[in-house]
């Protein structure tokens, strides 16, 4: 079945430092992936829809210039947090929808990485 | 925000039925439910999702009301590696997902 793989899965790095996390779909092709954000004990909360060669769009309330999003490729998306702090600190999660199975929008079951849980000292 | 309301949590036997309820009685005729569940510290698993017919995998049964406002998915034999938050979600016109809080089930031996 579909994969999407999320790299690296865990993160520790100093405050001021920026991380990069990659997403990848490994066996389909993915126009559009989404970035979540999960503290402890909360939901999934979407942060951006990220576009292969346009630019991504953001949730309101999340900083683009905080949080940059590249999709270059069919198969890669990339969220770089610039310039972390501690209250960056959360699990980051990437997700694909498979491709549409004809009908209505929305019949696209969604695969998600196995995140990202950043820790900034 | 999320259009669908879930109980917080719910226990069921190993080996029993688990039977989960969500109501979102503002689904409009363009929107599939959707649900996914999410095992502690991993991304989120896709399990099934339906438009108005009930349907059936490998993994569960989606059972939704003639009137759409209400669905229950079923685990026929829940097993401990099945304890996780369940997320029900309705999706349509768009590819995006809105996460509410969802239901932890807790599956017992």
């Amino acid at each position: 079945g579909a994969v999407v793989s999320q790299h690296p899965s865990w993160v520790i790095c100093k405050s001021g430092t920026s991380v990069k996390i990659e997403c990848r779909s490994l066996d389909f092709q993915a126009t559009t992936m989404f970035w979540y954000r999960q503290f402890p004990k909360q939901s999934l909360m979407l942060m951006a829809t990220s576009n292969e060669g346009s630019k991504a769009t953001y949730e309101q309330g999340v900083e683009k210039d905080k949080f940059l999003i590249n999709h270059a490729s069919l198969t890669l998306s990339t969220l770089t947090v610039t310039s972390a702090h501690p209250e960056d600190s959360s699990f980051y999660i990437c997700s694909a929808p498979v491709g549409r199975q004809g009908g209505l929008v929305g019949n696209q079951p969604q695969h998600f990485g196995d995140g990202t849980r950043l820790s900034i000292l | 925000d999320a259009k669908t309301t879930q109980p917080p949590s719910m226990d069921c036997a190993e080996g029993r039925a688990a039977n989960l309820p969500c109501n979102h009685s503002t689904i409009s005729g363009n929107e599939y439910v959707y649900w996914y569940r999410q095992i502690h510290s991993q991304g989120p698993q896709y399990i099934i999702h339906g438009l108005k017919n009930n349907e059936t995998n490998e993994m569960a049964s989606l059972i939704i009301t003639e009137d759409r406002k209400s669905s229950t998915l079923i685990l026929p034999h829940a097993t401990l590696r099945d304890t996780a938050v369940y997320y029900c979600i309705v999706q349509g016109g768009s590819e995006k997902l809105v996460f509410g809080k969802g239901t932890k089930l807790t599956v017992n031996p």
